[in-house]
Protein backbone atom coordinates (compact mmCIF):
# COMPACT_ATOMS: atom_id res chain seq x y z
CA UNK A 1 0.00 0.00 0.00
CA UNK A 2 1.43 3.65 -1.11
CA UNK A 3 1.34 5.51 2.20
CA UNK A 4 3.13 9.41 2.40
CA UNK A 5 3.83 10.76 5.86
CA UNK A 6 4.69 14.36 6.16
CA UNK A 7 5.94 15.74 9.19
CA UNK A 8 7.49 18.80 10.52
CA UNK A 9 5.22 21.63 10.56
CA UNK A 10 4.60 23.52 13.77
CA UNK A 11 4.18 27.25 14.57
CA UNK A 12 7.15 29.94 13.26
CA UNK A 13 7.70 33.51 13.59
CA UNK A 14 7.88 35.67 9.96
CA UNK A 15 11.25 35.38 8.83
CA UNK A 16 11.76 31.87 10.09
CA UNK A 17 12.51 28.85 8.86
CA UNK A 18 11.17 25.11 9.03
CA UNK A 19 12.14 22.07 7.03
CA UNK A 20 9.07 19.49 5.92
CA UNK A 21 9.78 15.74 5.48
CA UNK A 22 7.46 13.19 3.89
CA UNK A 23 8.38 9.59 4.60
CA UNK A 24 7.17 7.58 1.57
CA UNK A 25 6.05 3.30 1.68
CA UNK A 26 4.74 1.05 -0.12
CA UNK A 27 6.16 1.92 -3.61
CA UNK A 28 9.44 2.70 -5.52
CA UNK A 29 10.61 5.98 -4.18
CA UNK A 30 12.89 6.46 -6.33
CA UNK A 31 11.07 5.78 -9.71
CA UNK A 32 8.80 8.96 -9.11
CA UNK A 33 8.50 12.65 -9.45
CA UNK A 34 7.25 14.15 -6.19
CA UNK A 35 5.39 16.91 -5.45
CA UNK A 36 4.15 19.98 -2.29
CA UNK A 37 1.49 21.11 -2.46
CA UNK A 38 -0.42 23.90 -0.08
CA UNK A 39 -4.05 24.43 0.94
CA UNK A 40 -4.04 28.15 3.07
CA UNK A 41 -6.83 27.40 5.52
CA UNK A 42 -10.57 27.50 3.86
CA UNK A 43 -8.63 27.81 0.51
CA UNK A 44 -7.95 25.98 -2.82
CA UNK A 45 -4.70 23.70 -3.44
CA UNK A 46 -1.65 25.42 -4.78
CA UNK A 47 1.61 24.08 -6.26
CA UNK A 48 4.58 25.04 -4.97
CA UNK A 49 7.50 22.58 -6.03
CA UNK A 50 8.50 19.48 -7.65
CA UNK A 51 11.09 17.46 -8.21
CA UNK A 52 12.45 14.70 -10.65
CA UNK A 53 12.90 11.16 -9.34
CA UNK A 54 17.16 11.10 -9.19
CA UNK A 55 16.69 14.96 -7.53
CA UNK A 56 18.29 16.43 -10.27
CA UNK A 57 15.98 19.03 -11.61
CA UNK A 58 13.70 21.18 -9.45
CA UNK A 59 10.83 23.26 -10.22
CA UNK A 60 9.21 26.43 -7.94
CA UNK A 61 6.07 27.94 -7.92
CA UNK A 62 7.15 32.05 -8.32
CA UNK A 63 5.88 32.67 -4.62
CA UNK A 64 8.19 30.43 -3.06
CA UNK A 65 11.43 30.67 -5.63
CA UNK A 66 14.48 31.77 -3.65
CA UNK A 67 12.68 30.84 -0.44
CA UNK A 68 12.08 27.21 -0.72
CA UNK A 69 13.85 24.56 -1.57
CA UNK A 70 12.83 20.88 -2.01
CA UNK A 71 15.31 17.58 -2.09
CA UNK A 72 15.18 14.02 -1.65
CA UNK A 73 16.93 11.38 -0.42
CA UNK A 74 16.20 7.86 -2.22
CA UNK A 75 18.42 5.60 0.04
CA UNK A 76 16.07 7.06 3.01
CA UNK A 77 12.76 7.33 0.94
CA UNK A 78 12.13 10.47 2.22
CA UNK A 79 11.09 13.93 0.25
CA UNK A 80 11.67 17.01 1.75
CA UNK A 81 11.02 21.30 1.65
CA UNK A 82 13.34 23.15 3.36
CA UNK A 83 11.28 26.82 3.55
CA UNK A 84 12.76 30.13 4.44
CA UNK A 85 11.88 33.53 5.09
CA UNK A 86 8.52 32.20 6.25
CA UNK A 87 5.83 34.66 5.58
CA UNK A 88 2.17 34.73 7.03
CA UNK A 89 1.21 33.67 3.56
CA UNK A 90 3.31 30.93 3.80
CA UNK A 91 0.20 29.66 6.31
CA UNK A 92 -0.95 25.92 4.97
CA UNK A 93 -1.54 22.91 4.93
CA UNK A 94 1.95 21.52 3.09
CA UNK A 95 0.89 17.89 1.13
CA UNK A 96 3.28 15.92 -0.39
CA UNK A 97 2.44 14.29 -3.69
CA UNK A 98 3.31 11.41 -6.09
CA UNK A 99 3.38 12.19 -9.70
CA UNK A 100 1.60 9.00 -11.61
CA UNK A 101 3.81 7.59 -13.82
CA UNK A 102 1.19 7.36 -16.63
CA UNK A 103 0.10 10.78 -16.05
CA UNK A 104 1.36 14.23 -14.98
CA UNK A 105 -1.79 14.22 -12.17
CA UNK A 106 -0.91 13.50 -8.54
CA UNK A 107 -2.24 9.91 -7.79
CA UNK A 108 -1.28 9.40 -3.97
CA UNK A 109 -1.22 12.50 -1.27
CA UNK A 110 -0.09 12.46 2.03
CA UNK A 111 -2.27 13.67 5.16
CA UNK A 112 -0.64 17.00 5.04
CA UNK A 113 1.04 18.79 8.01
CA UNK A 114 0.21 22.45 8.89
CA UNK A 115 2.53 25.35 9.29
CA UNK A 116 1.57 28.45 10.76
CA UNK A 117 3.40 31.79 10.12
CA UNK A 118 2.18 34.32 12.97
CA UNK A 119 4.47 35.96 15.44
CA UNK B 1 -0.27 30.94 -15.96
CA UNK B 2 -3.04 29.00 -16.95
CA UNK B 3 -6.40 30.18 -15.02
CA UNK B 4 -9.04 27.15 -14.41
CA UNK B 5 -12.29 28.31 -13.54
CA UNK B 6 -14.73 26.03 -12.13
CA UNK B 7 -18.51 26.53 -11.59
CA UNK B 8 -20.69 26.37 -10.02
CA UNK B 9 -19.12 27.43 -6.68
CA UNK B 10 -21.95 25.55 -4.86
CA UNK B 11 -24.06 22.89 -6.38
CA UNK B 12 -26.90 21.75 -4.10
CA UNK B 13 -27.99 17.86 -5.29
CA UNK B 14 -30.60 15.16 -4.23
CA UNK B 15 -29.00 11.93 -3.00
CA UNK B 16 -29.47 9.62 -6.38
CA UNK B 17 -29.45 12.20 -8.80
CA UNK B 18 -26.65 13.19 -10.92
CA UNK B 19 -24.16 15.82 -10.59
CA UNK B 20 -22.40 18.24 -13.38
CA UNK B 21 -19.41 20.16 -12.84
CA UNK B 22 -17.92 21.95 -14.89
CA UNK B 23 -14.04 23.24 -15.24
CA UNK B 24 -12.84 25.55 -17.50
CA UNK B 25 -9.28 27.12 -19.04
CA UNK B 26 -7.56 29.78 -19.86
CA UNK B 27 -6.22 28.69 -22.53
CA UNK B 28 -6.28 24.92 -24.07
CA UNK B 29 -4.21 22.34 -22.06
CA UNK B 30 -5.24 19.50 -24.75
CA UNK B 31 -6.25 16.76 -22.30
CA UNK B 32 -3.94 17.41 -19.43
CA UNK B 33 -6.45 17.85 -16.77
CA UNK B 34 -7.53 16.01 -14.02
CA UNK B 35 -10.11 16.11 -11.21
CA UNK B 36 -9.30 15.47 -7.40
CA UNK B 37 -12.26 15.06 -4.46
CA UNK B 38 -11.69 16.66 -1.18
CA UNK B 39 -13.52 15.72 2.26
CA UNK B 40 -13.13 17.93 5.20
CA UNK B 41 -9.93 17.29 6.87
CA UNK B 42 -8.88 14.89 4.42
CA UNK B 43 -5.90 14.85 1.60
CA UNK B 44 -7.20 15.46 -2.15
CA UNK B 45 -8.19 11.88 -4.15
CA UNK B 46 -7.42 11.57 -7.59
CA UNK B 47 -10.48 10.76 -9.58
CA UNK B 48 -9.99 11.13 -13.36
CA UNK B 49 -6.57 12.02 -15.29
CA UNK B 50 -6.35 12.61 -19.29
CA UNK B 51 -9.69 14.37 -19.08
CA UNK B 52 -11.88 11.49 -19.07
CA UNK B 53 -9.44 8.23 -17.55
CA UNK B 54 -11.07 7.11 -14.22
CA UNK B 55 -8.13 6.59 -11.27
CA UNK B 56 -7.29 3.24 -9.57
CA UNK B 57 -9.91 2.23 -7.72
CA UNK B 58 -12.91 4.79 -8.36
CA UNK B 59 -16.27 4.02 -8.64
CA UNK B 60 -17.63 4.26 -12.71
CA UNK B 61 -20.40 6.34 -11.86
CA UNK B 62 -17.54 9.12 -12.12
CA UNK B 63 -16.95 9.78 -15.10
CA UNK B 64 -15.25 13.14 -17.57
CA UNK B 65 -15.00 14.89 -20.67
CA UNK B 66 -13.90 17.18 -22.80
CA UNK B 67 -10.68 18.80 -23.58
CA UNK B 68 -8.70 21.69 -24.99
CA UNK B 69 -10.57 24.42 -22.65
CA UNK B 70 -13.76 23.13 -21.49
CA UNK B 71 -14.39 20.30 -18.99
CA UNK B 72 -17.18 18.58 -17.21
CA UNK B 73 -16.82 16.12 -13.99
CA UNK B 74 -20.33 14.03 -14.22
CA UNK B 75 -21.52 11.54 -11.16
CA UNK B 76 -24.64 9.77 -12.27
CA UNK B 77 -26.20 8.84 -9.36
CA UNK B 78 -25.04 10.62 -5.67
CA UNK B 79 -24.16 8.35 -2.95
CA UNK B 80 -23.68 10.07 0.49
CA UNK B 81 -20.34 9.69 0.54
CA UNK B 82 -19.83 11.85 -2.82
CA UNK B 83 -20.70 15.08 -1.04
CA UNK B 84 -17.33 17.01 -0.80
CA UNK B 85 -15.18 19.62 -2.45
CA UNK B 86 -14.18 18.60 -6.45
CA UNK B 87 -11.09 20.35 -7.81
CA UNK B 88 -9.92 20.52 -11.78
CA UNK B 89 -6.42 20.84 -12.56
CA UNK B 90 -4.36 21.12 -15.37
CA UNK B 91 -1.06 19.59 -15.79
CA UNK B 92 -0.51 20.83 -19.38
CA UNK B 93 1.82 23.92 -18.45
CA UNK B 94 2.97 23.85 -14.88
CA UNK B 95 0.38 22.91 -12.70
CA UNK B 96 -2.41 24.85 -11.65
CA UNK B 97 -5.66 24.02 -10.50
CA UNK B 98 -9.37 25.58 -10.14
CA UNK B 99 -10.90 27.37 -6.79
CA UNK B 100 -13.59 24.09 -6.70
CA UNK B 101 -16.94 23.38 -6.39
CA UNK B 102 -18.80 22.32 -2.93
CA UNK B 103 -20.88 19.57 -3.44
CA UNK B 104 -23.50 20.12 -0.90
CA UNK B 105 -26.92 18.07 0.18
CA UNK B 106 -29.90 19.22 -1.07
Amino acid sequence: EVQLVESGGGLVQPGGSLRLSCAASGFTFSSYWMHWVRQAPGKGLVWVSRINSDGSSTSYADSVKGRFTISRDNAKNTLYLQMNSLRAEDTAVYYCARDSATADSFDYWGQGTLVTVSS
Amino acid sequence: EIVMTQSPATLSVSPGERATLSCRASQSVSSNLAWYQQKPGQAPRLLIYGASTRATGIPARFSGSGSGTEFTLTISSLQSEDFAVYYCQQYNNWYTFGQGTKLEIK
